[in-house]
């Protein structure tokens, strides 16, 4: 069974930025039919996507955070990261990592199948 | 703020069909496929539906999903306890390069 697990610190100050780890186990981040995302929820607030990457290290970003975000990944520890700098309180959040897949000829036909369970970063000084 | 706009909250009784809506525009519904997630509360969402109707491995055929147009539909036949959640729909978006873009989410409760 397929499992991720993100891991990180739960407290960054203001200006600083942002680093989480997410392990894969349970199977392999190298695998061609998948990428890789982050999504965030502040509290009591709904969901929004970060962004993704493929085991080659080609990635996509949210526009309205990409000036910020670096998303990256270790094939051979089975991990991929997110860094995002710069943070603010607005960017309290818990942040999940998850597979994504995508539809066979279906260009736009991504989904999140496996999802970690969530690790709450707060942002304060 | 989200492109998809859904009810902010939905109700029904035990037993009952409980439907929830996910409008959208051109460049996303209208144009890739809609995917549902379930979180139940203090947890991480879980996939419910994707390709617009499909249901994954595990997910009782009591959900079921639509699309027409610009819009699409979360069902849940026969409502159950453990049923009441909040519900995300969500998409690609074309617009802006890509990016894949969350409802504003629907709570279900269970009366």
């Amino acid at each position: 069974q397929l499992q991720l697990q993100e891991s990180g610190p739960g407290l960054v100050k203001p200006s600083e930025t942002l680093s989480l780890t997410c392990t894969v186990s349970g199977g392999s981040i190298s695998s061609s039919s998948y990428y890789w995302g982050w999504i965030r929820q502040p509290p009591g607030k709904g969901l929004e996507w970060i962004g993704s990457i493929y085991y080659s290290g080609s990635t996509y970003y949210n526009p309205s955070l990409k000036s910020r975000v670096t998303i990256s990944v270790d094939t051979s520890k089975n991990q991929f990261s997110l860094k995002l700098s710069s943070v603010t309180a607005a960017d309290t959040a818990v942040y999940y990592c998850a597979r994504q897949g995508w539809l066979p000829l279906q260009i736009g036909g991504y989904y999140f199948d496996y999802w970690g369970q969530g690790t709450l970063v707060t942002v304060s000084s | 703020q989200s492109v998809l706009t859904q009810p902010p909250s939905a109700s029904g009784t035990p037993g009952q069909r409980v439907t929830i809506s996910c409008s959208g525009s051109s460049s996303n519904i209208g144009s890739n496929t809609v995917n549902w997630y379930q979180q139940l509360p203090g947890t991480a969402p879980k996939l419910l539906i994707y390709s617009n109707n499909q249901r994954p491995s595990g997910v009782p055929d009591r959900f079921s999903g639509s699309k027409s147009g610009t819009s699409a539909s979360l069902a849940i036949s026969g409502l159950q306890s453990e049923d009441e959640a909040d519900y995300y729909c969500a998409a690609w978006d074309d617009s802006r390069g890509g990016v894949y873009v969350f409802g504003t989410g629907t709570k279900v409760t269970v009366l």
